[in-house]
């Protein structure tokens, strides 16, 4: 079965740092694979999606950049933190099949920025 | 108008109750249906499909018109483990597939 692990699970970390989250699937081959943030107590946005090695889009210009080096590993990274860029990040892959594009999310990590 | 608008809430309701959330979205090339469950602080988890003919998956039964472009979920015989936010789902193809979430609807359900 698939499963999708990313990492650290919670980060505080002041502002300008840099930031990097991990993510990887395992148990599929080229998936779709998505960075969503989700401030509190706010709907989903999306930050990028991959659909293959190298291949990166992004829906919302800011700070932050996506990098996938491997087929089933994605990278969200930031060279200087924003306040703003406290929320919660989640990492997802998709399948299409019957039922259309069906999106399956890591655990996420909690970024609190200082 | 945003492309997928649902009652933010909260819905509070006693064990028990009967519960509807509805969710209506703007672009009619829209292809597929869903329904999330995220728990306070933790990841969505998809809860179920919504396919044209309607479905039910034990107490949650999901419908979709097509026509008025609106989609809903039923809770039957609330538990209080059922507290969370339902988040409505739409799915279309502009090439590649764009997937837009609702917002949410916050459900409280009480002993």
């Amino acid at each position: 079965s698939q499963t999708i692990h990313q990492w650290p699970a919670t980060l505080v970390q002041p502002v300008g740092s840099p930031l990097s989250l991990e993510c990887t699937v395992e148990g599929t081959s080229n998936p779709n694979l998505y960075w969503y943030r989700q401030a509190a107590g706010r709907g989903l946005q999306l930050l990028f999606y991959s659909v293959g090695i190298g291949q990166i889009s992004s829906e919302v210009p800011q700070n932050l950049s996506a990098s996938r080096p491997q087929d089933r590993q994605f990278i969200l990274s930031s060279k200087k933190l924003l306040l703003s860029d406290s929320g919660f990040y989640l990492c997802a892959w998709s399948t299409q099949g019957r039922s259309g594009n069906t999106i399956y999310f890591g655990e996420g990590s909690w970024l609190t920025v200082v | 108008r945003k492309e997928v608008e649902q009652d933010p809430g909260p819905f509070n309701v006693p064990e028990g109750a009967t519960v509807a959330f509805n969710c209506t979205y703007s672009n009619s090339a829209s292809q597929s249906f869903f329904w999330y469950r995220q728990d306070c602080r933790k990841e969505p988890k998809l809860l179920m499909s919504v396919y044209s003919s309607g479905n039910e998956d034990g107490r949650f039964t999901a419908q979709l018109n097509r026509a008025s472009q609106y989609i809903s979920l039923l809770i039957r015989d609330s538990k209080l483990s059922d507290s969370a936010t339902y988040l409505c789902v739409v799915s279309l193809n502009t090439g590649g597939f764009k997937t837009i979430f609702g917002a949410g609807t916050r459900l409280f359900v009480k002993a």
